[in-house]
């Protein structure tokens, strides 16, 4: 079955420096979408992603975070200039068309923590 | 706003027993609804949706949920819990969208499953 995946599965930086997240969403869907979750806190809807531009954010995407489809298959996450309040779970998302972008796939999930 | 309550932060039951995860949302229009599963260190997992038509949904591993427009509510049930249920429930609902569908989720519930 095709699954959503995310490298890495975990990521260390120091605060202030750039980070960048990848995912490989499934082949065939056309939506991609970053959520976060902070340790024991709920999952957020960080931004959406359609036909090579952002196509709506959350209040916490602020211009230290970018998304990128570089090549096609890859679907990048870059925070410019980490916070320790950044650390968290970051999680991909992908979405067929039509009804069924309604079911979101997620990745696994990179844990980042800034330290 | 659209929102999601899930009133039970933890819940314990014995391995065996039924289950019944509580789930009330805040949306404007008919909502697309969703349980997803997080197993410890894992991502999340789709469990079953509704979109519309029937109110009894069936999903995997033995679960089913109840939509009741009346009481906003999408409860989550199983009649009989195995240990391998343990993790972290989140419920969702879809704001949707044409380019794509944001998810707002829950806080979450955690199953702890005794023998």
């Amino acid at each position: 079955e095709p699954e959503v995946t995310q490298t890495p599965s975990h990521q260390v930086t120091q605060m202030g420096q750039e980070v960048i997240l990848r995912c490989v969403p499934i082949s065939n869907h056309l939506y991609f979408y970053w959520y976060r979750q902070i340790l024991g806190q709920k999952v957020e809807f960080l931004v959406s992603f359609y036909n090579n531009e952002i196509s709506e954010k959350s209040e916490i995407f602020d211009d230290q975070f970018s998304v990128e489809r570089p090549d096609g298959s890859n679907f990048t996450l870059k925070i410019r200039s980490t916070k320790l309040e950044d650390s968290a779970m970051y999680f991909c998302a992908s979405s067929a068309p039509g009804l069924a972008a309604y079911e979101q796939y997620f990745g696994p999930g990179t844990r980042l923590t800034v330290t | 706003a659209q929102s999601v309550t899930q009133p039970d932060i933890h819940i314990t039951v014995s391995e065996g027993a039924s289950l019944e995860l509580r789930c009330n949302y805040s949306y404007g229009a008919t909502p697309y609804l969703f349980w997803y599963v997080q197993s410890p260190g894992q991502g999340l997992q789709l469990l079953l949706k509704y979109f519309s038509g029937d109110t009894l949904v069936q999903g995997i591993k033995g679960f089913e949920a109840e939509f009741k427009r009346s009481q906003s509510s999408f409860n989550l049930r199983k009649p009989s819990v195995h240990w391998s249920d343990a993790a972290e429930y989140f419920c969702a609902v879809a704001h949707a969208r044409s380019t794509g569908n944001q998810f707002y989720f829950g806080t979450g519930t955690s199953l702890t499953v005794i023998p």
